[in-house]
């Protein structure tokens, strides 16, 4: 069965500290990974996403996501945390060549300290 | 700008009392779907339409319906809620079939309570 999982509920940073929030994914296919933000009382927002090519892909906000074939993974990194930052994060799959159903991880809940 | 509008943003209800979720996106996207967010069980797709009269089911279909008889909107009908629909829900949108690589748009999410 095709999965996402986010290991940690949470993730504590100090503020201006390096982040890593992760993901590891089970599918059968080549996958298109994602990352999308929730702030409090919105919706999700994209981040960014893997689709094929260069393993490192940039986002919004400064964020990163390093994509891993040989270990699934695609970790979410930010080389210097904001308070802003503080939201909860969500790593989705799709599988290419099926239709457009994103599976997604449970979340982690990133908080950045002053 | 590009967007999806659910209305309404918050409802309390109670029990067997219908109630429809709006949805509208303006991106002329062919691929609209329906998801619920529940703590620690992240999103999960209820309901899903390729297009204009194609709906199919998601993971967790039972006791909600949905239309689709124009592009743009894609209404989620709960017609006896019942408290365990209790949940945080949210539209998305997103391009045709086979474009994989495409990103999805959410609405901001209706936050259903049934008492």
């Amino acid at each position: 069965a095709q999965s996402v999982a986010q290991p940690e509920d949470q993730v504590n940073v100090a503020e201006g500290n390096p982040l890593t929030v992760k993901c590891t994914y089970s599918v059968s296919g080549n996958p298109y990974l994602f990352w999308y933000v929730q702030y409090p009382n919105r919706g999700l927002q994209f981040l960014l996403k893997y689709i094929t090519g260069d393993n490192l892909v940039k986002g919004s906000y400064g964020f990163e996501a390093e994509f891993n074939k040989s270990q699934t993974s695609f970790h979410l990194k930010k080389p210097s945390a904001l308070v802003s930052d503080s939201a909860l994060y969500f790593c989705a799959v799709r599988v290419s060549g099926g239709y457009n159903k994103l599976i997604f991880g449970a979340g982690t809940r990133l908080a950045v300290h002053p | 700008e590009a967007q999806v509008t659910q209305n309404p943003r918050y409802l309390i209800t109670v029990t067997g009392k219908k109630l429809t979720v709006t949805c509208s996106q303006n991106m002329n996207h062919e691929y609209m779907s329906w998801y619920r967010q529940d703590p620690g069980l992240g999103l999960r797709q209820i309901y899903y339409s390729m297009n204009v009269e194609v709906t199919d089911k998601g993971d967790v279909p039972e006791g909600y319906k949905v239309s689709r008889k124009e592009k743009r909107n894609f209404p989620l009908i709960l017609e006896s809620p019942s408290p365990n629909q209790t949940s945080l829900y949210f539209c998305a949108s997103s391009l045709r079939q086979g474009a994989g690589g495409t990103e999805a748009f959410f609405g901001q999410g209706t936050r259903l309570t049934v008492v």
